[in-house]
């Protein structure tokens, strides 16, 4: 059972205009949220995290918005850059106080900017 | 300051054969866990260890096995590889507050 799902395995958006990629949850003990950025035969990059305490998270070009009751979470990013072009990964923690729990994450979506 | 080292970048084992992955986290950090990372199955969390001790385990085998020493350095175990044990392993590391996870690069190992 997927407990962490991205819908969507690849996504285009045009070169300047917004990308938003979506992350739904159904374990409800997660309370903490985390994208991750991947580049092929690289490790994943931390980007932006999201507190279950707060509905939205912004830095820089990247927002991330939180709906507990709908268990959905999306990352914005605007405005698109063709550096931007990666594979982007949702996960979730459940008692990320303490730092010992194991992430869960999507199986990731594909993002391609195009010029 | 250094990222996570893992090491080596890149393994070929045979079948039946066993393996051991080293990671170096971030200095300072406590935290180290290991996730396989497959094109079918995505990022899938193996073990997380706190101060030497396993915290957290995935849905995993016992073939797959992991340790931390004294100085948070982790190693990980895989015993009897089978053909399906071919990914991307990764590690990561986490501050004592902090609840972001930095990734190393990663060993791709193939089991021929």
């Amino acid at each position: 059972d997927q407990q962490v799902k991205q819908n969507s395995p690849s996504l285009s958006v045009q070169e300047g205009r917004i990308s938003i990629l979506n992350c739904d949850y159904t374990n409800s003990m997660f309370d903490y949220f985390l994208w991750y950025k991947k580049y092929p035969a690289e490790g994943p990059t931390f980007l932006i995290s999201i507190s279950s305490i707060k509905d939205k998270n912004e830095d820089g070009r990247f927002t991330v918005f939180l709906n507990k009751s709908a268990k959905h979470l999306s990352l914005h990013i605007v405005p698109s850059q063709p550096g931007d072009s990666a594979v982007y990964f949702c996960a979730a923690s459940a008692g990320s106080g303490g730092g010992a729990d194991g992430l869960t994450f999507g199986k990731g979506t594909h993002l391609i900017i195009q010029p | 300051k250094a990222g996570v080292t893992q090491t080596p970048r890149y393994l070929i084992k045979t079948r039946g054969q066993q393996v051991t992955l080293s990671c170096s986290p971030i200095s300072g950090h406590r935290s180290v866990s290991w996730y396989q990372q497959t094109p079918g199955q995505g990022l899938q969390f193996l073990f997380e260890y706190f101060s030497e001790t396993q915290r957290n385990k995935g849905n995993f085998p016992g073939r797959f096995s992991g340790r931390q020493f004294s100085n948070s350095r982790s190693e990980m175990n895989v015993s009897t590889l089978e053909l399906g044990d071919s990914a991307l392993y990764l590690c990561a590391s986490r501050g004592r507050l902090n609840t972001e996870a930095f990734f190393g690069q990663g060993t791709r190992l193939t089991v021929v």
